[in-house]
């Protein structure tokens, strides 16, 4: 069964640190991976989208992935009390490219 | 309205109840997806459609009938529910093999 992996957590950071969040991956062969915010009794918003190896910055945010170790993380610098939420990893393993798998979540809790 | 919108917000319906879940999107998508998201689990793939077609059907049982009218527009008929299908019933929407983009949700508790 394809799976996508998450830290529950909670993580908690001070404000103004950085915040990491890990995720893996089962599906070798997957392209496109996302990071989703979802605040409590929200929807999931987008924050990010990585499709190559390597680094990509959005303002404060970082998504990493590594293909080779099937691994995607997502880093948050200066940390605000707003960014607390659950953070949902989501990786593309359909044949048709739009087949979402999504990890169970990071619940991040930043502390003023 | 723009983005993805989803109605009713809220539902509470009795197991014999037969009800409708709209999605419609505002993006010029050509793919629409239906989700589950209940309580310490993850977000749970229902239903892919591309270009008004069904691509996926994830096990999903025959209580739960999508249709697809037009690639702006999804909805959900529920006839037969159980207590356990109660959860947060969510919309998405995207472009071919790009980001999905969800909507509100529909809260959905079965009596």
């Amino acid at each position: 069964q394809k799976e996508v992996e998450q830290n529950s957590g909670p993580l908690s950071v001070p404000e103004g640190a950085i915040a990491s969040l890990n995720c893996t991956y089962s599906d070798r062969g997957s392209q496109s991976f996302f990071w989703y915010r979802q605040y409590s009794g929200k929807s999931p918003e987008l924050i990010m989208s990585i499709y190559s190896n390597g680094d990509k910055e959005d303002g404060r945010f970082t998504a990493q992935l590594n293909k080779a170790s099937q691994y995607v993380s997502l880093l948050i610098r200066d940390s605000q009390p707003s960014d607390s939420a659950t953070y949902l990893c989501a990786v593309n393993m359909g044949e048709y490219g739009n087949k979402l798998v999504f990890g169970a979540g990071t619940i991040l809790r930043v502390k003023s | 309205e723009t983005g993805v919108t989803q109605t009713p917000r809220h539902l509470v319906m009795g197991m014999t109840n037969k009800k409708s879940l709209k999605c419609e999107q505002h993006l010029g998508h050509n793919a629409m997806y239906w989700y589950k998201q209940s309580a310490k689990k993850p977000l749970e793939l229902m239903f892919v459609y591309n270009f008004k077609e069904q691509t996926e059907n994830n096990s999903v049982p025959s209580r739960f009938s999508p249709e697809c009218p037009n690639s702006s527009h999804l909805f959900l008929h529920l006839h037969t529910l159980q207590p356990e299908d109660s959860a947060l019933y969510l919309c998405a929407s995207s472009p071919p093999f790009g980001e999905q983009y969800f909507g509100p949700g529909t809260r959905l508790t079965v009596t």
